[in-house]
């Protein structure tokens, strides 16, 4: 099936410093979603892609989809304490409508952010 | 708006008993998918109802059921429960053509 591969698992930084992170798929996939997850709290939606090649911002985070498909980052620029959590990209690979609620789930970066 | 509504929130449960999650999507959407997220195995894709049919299936067990009712409301249910049972129970809606999941704040099941 299909599988991503996200990297780095984990990040620590200093306040202010800019944050990169991706994910790899080892097949094509036709959307890719950002989500940060909180303690205790469900995953959130960040960014969602759905064209190669697109660059998306949504405040200080900005993502792409790549070009061959494979693949998408995102950046976070200026970090703030409250950007700490989990961050996943996701994606499915069938154009098809019944298949866009099941997707599949990078294995997530950490993020730390020291004051 | 309102977000997606689980409950319970936390849930403990023995060995072969069965549990039953609730999940009321986001006002508006009619489908509704279910993860399961564990530490080791990460989120994993359970099912997803549209129009209370059963439009797609992960690789769990049959142990693992579900349904939606005519008001988008679903249930899954898991039965003769094992100890790697334990985890985060997602449930997201969504609205129809490509838009992206929303996810609830999950229950936590423990089984002991």
């Amino acid at each position: 099936g299909q599988q991503l591969n996200q990297s780095p698992q984990s990040m620590f930084i200093q306040e202010g410093e800019d944050v990169s992170m991706n994910c790899t798929s080892s097949s094509i996939f036709n959307t890719w979603l950002w989500y940060k997850q909180d303690p205790g709290e469900g995953p959130v939606l960040l960014i969602a892609l759905y064209k190669a090649g697109e660059l998306t911002s949504n405040g200080r985070l900005t993502a792409q989809f790549g070009i061959t498909r494979k693949d998408s980052f995102l950046n976070i620029s200026a970090s703030i304490p409250s950007d700490v959590g989990i961050y996943f990209c996701a994606g499915h690979g069938n154009a098809g409508g019944t298949s866009y609620g099941k997707l599949t789930f990078g294995q997530g970066t950490i993020l730390t952010v020291h004051p | 708006k309102a977000g997606v509504t689980q409950t319970p929130r936390y849930l403990i449960k023995t060995r072969g008993q069965q549990v039953t999650l609730s999940c009321s999507p986001i006002s508006g959407h009619r489908s509704v998918s279910w993860y399961q997220q564990t530490p080791g195995q990460g989120l994993q894709f359970l099912f997803e109802y549209f129009s209370e049919t059963q439009r797609n299936k992960g690789n769990f067990p049959g142990r693992f059921s579900g349904r939606q009712f005519s008001n988008s409301r679903s249930e899954m249910n898991v039965s003769t429960l094992e100890l790697g049972d334990s985890a985060l129970y997602l449930c997201a809606s969504r609205n129809l053509n490509n838009s992206p999941l929303h996810f609830g704040n999950g229950t936590r099941l423990t089984v002991t």
